[in-house]
């Protein structure tokens, strides 16, 4: 997963707690995404940009937030976490010719 | 029903031995067609996308049918190593956001 890093690996909140997962690259590509994986439904589109300054939802993006300031940075907030939020939290970047290149993961835990 | 449906598997497979499994999705307007390999805790990896004519990799043999609305997975001659989830992926026509199936476990035993 070079070139996609995200921080943190690992979080524990309590329940009402807010938090900003980091996602960055150095590819210099457009396209990015979050989704989440929860056992037996797969990865869970939440929220993507085609370009900085332009965001949309995905297929799961109650309580969540994104921006894109940058082409670098897609950060993914969680106003209020809820127990439901626990999942663990991947960042995508499209690679035209490589498809999607998946960052290495944040494991959450709301308590 | 799931976009895109996977049979959750184990697959138990003797090592040397050879395996397929198959991935059917429900959006007959989807362009894209992926195979992405998971080992556990760790990060989706593409594997092979899979293109209309069918393709192979090495021991990896990728096909789709449109018709049917389903792709395929083969592996021939598996490797311990080869034990993972594989996922399938499904990009619609617009747009480049992917459609996951649930994973097919893989399991290969010396």
């Amino acid at each position: 997963n070079a070139g996609v890093t995200q921080t943190p690996k690992f979080q524990v909140l309590k329940t009402g707690q807010s938090m900003t997962l980091q996602c960055a690259q150095d590819m210099n590509h457009e396209y990015m995404s979050w989704y989440r994986q929860d056992p037996g439904m797969g990865l869970r589109l939440i929220h993507y940009s085609v370009g900085a300054g332009i965001t949309d939802q995905g297929e799961v993006p109650n309580g969540y937030n994104v921006s894109r300031s940058t082409t670098e940075d897609f950060p993914l907030r969680l106003l209020s976490a809820a127990p439901s939020q626990t999942s663990v939290y991947f960042c995508a970047v499209k690679r035209t010719g490589y498809g999607y290149t998946f960052g290495s993961g944040t494991r959450l835990t709301v308590v | 029903r799931k976009e895109v449906e996977q049979d959750p598997g184990p697959f138990n497979v003797p090592e040397g031995a050879t395996v397929a499994f198959n991935c059917t999705y429900s959006n007959s307007a989807s362009q894209s067609f992926f195979w992405y390999r998971q080992d556990c805790r760790k990060e989706p990896k593409l594997l092979m996308s899979v293109y209309s004519s069918g393709n192979e990799d090495g021991r990896f043999t990728a096909q789709l049918n449109r018709a049917s609305q389903y792709i395929s997975l083969l592996i021939r001659d598996s490797k311990l190593s080869d034990s993972a989830t594989y996922l399938c992926v499904v990009n619609k026509a617009a747009g480049n956001k992917l459609t996951f199936g649930g994973g097919t476990r893989v399991l290969v035993k010396p």
